[in-house]
């Protein structure tokens, strides 16, 4: 079935650091590609997407590249903010009637100033 | 534009109390609606999923139901709420047919005591 697994959290930075969170999926065909991020007591954002294999997804920032020969579409910014704290999730939805999004398990991130 | 909107915010119930939480999504037609739930530092775990009127598929055997009277509106329900049942309770909507991303509203905070 389809999957999407990304990387245990939490996460713990300090301000201006590089941001890595990995995000590996499972599913037939071409999926679409979707990072969301989730502020405290708040809905889930979207914060990028991809359709299709070697698009980049970009926004604040944040970029991810839809790979189809790793499966893979990490998270990645050059410098986080203390704003940048938040939960983010890796998602994949495929092109059915039912349209059914799939998340991955979220990452929790900390930024130190 | 398009907005959807989810109430109450926050909500506090008894155990063996009904419950009903309601999404009403404006700005758009046939929308695919679904609600999820955020347990305590978890993932998010799809529910129930709509693409029509009176058209519910459930994902999980459980202590709720969902109904869709009309077009843009979606609700949870419970008949008598289980402790097991609090959490963090998502609506969200996505265009009929097109494999983009989907919106959500700002959630749902619920405590069963």
């Amino acid at each position: 079935g389809n999957s999407v697994t990304q990387m245990e959290g939490p996460v713990t930075l300090s301000e201006e650091a590089f941001l890595t969170i990995n995000c590996t999926y499972t599913a037939t065909g071409y999926p679409s590609l979707f990072w969301y991020v989730q502020y405290p007591g708040e809905g889930l954002q979207l914060l990028l997407k991809a359709t299709k294999a070697d698009d980049k997804g970009s926004n604040k920032g944040f970029e991810a590249t839809y790979r189809k020969e790793t499966t893979s579409f990490h998270l990645e910014k050059g410098s986080v903010q203390v704003s940048d704290s938040a939960v983010y999730f890796c998602a994949l939805s495929r092109r059915s009637s039912a349209s059914k999004i799939i998340f991955g398990s979220g990452t929790r991130l900390s930024i130190r100033p | 534009s398009q907005t959807i909107h989810q109430w109450p915010a926050t909500l506090v119930q008894p155990v063996g109390s009904p419950l009903s939480l309601e999404c009403t999504v404006e700005g758009t037609s046939n929308p695919n609606l679904y609600w999820y739930r955020q347990a305590a530092g978890r993932g998010l775990q799809l529910l129930f999923y709509s693409v029509g009127i009176g058209q519910i598929s459930s994902e999980v055997p459980q202590n709720l139901s969902a109904s869709r009277p009309q077009d843009r509106q979606f609700i949870l329900s419970s008949k008598k709420l289980l402790l097991s049942d609090s959490g963090f309770y998502l609506c969200a909507w996505r265009a009929r047919g097109a494999n983009t991303e989907a919106f959500f509203g700002q959630g749902t905070r619920l405590t069963v005591v």
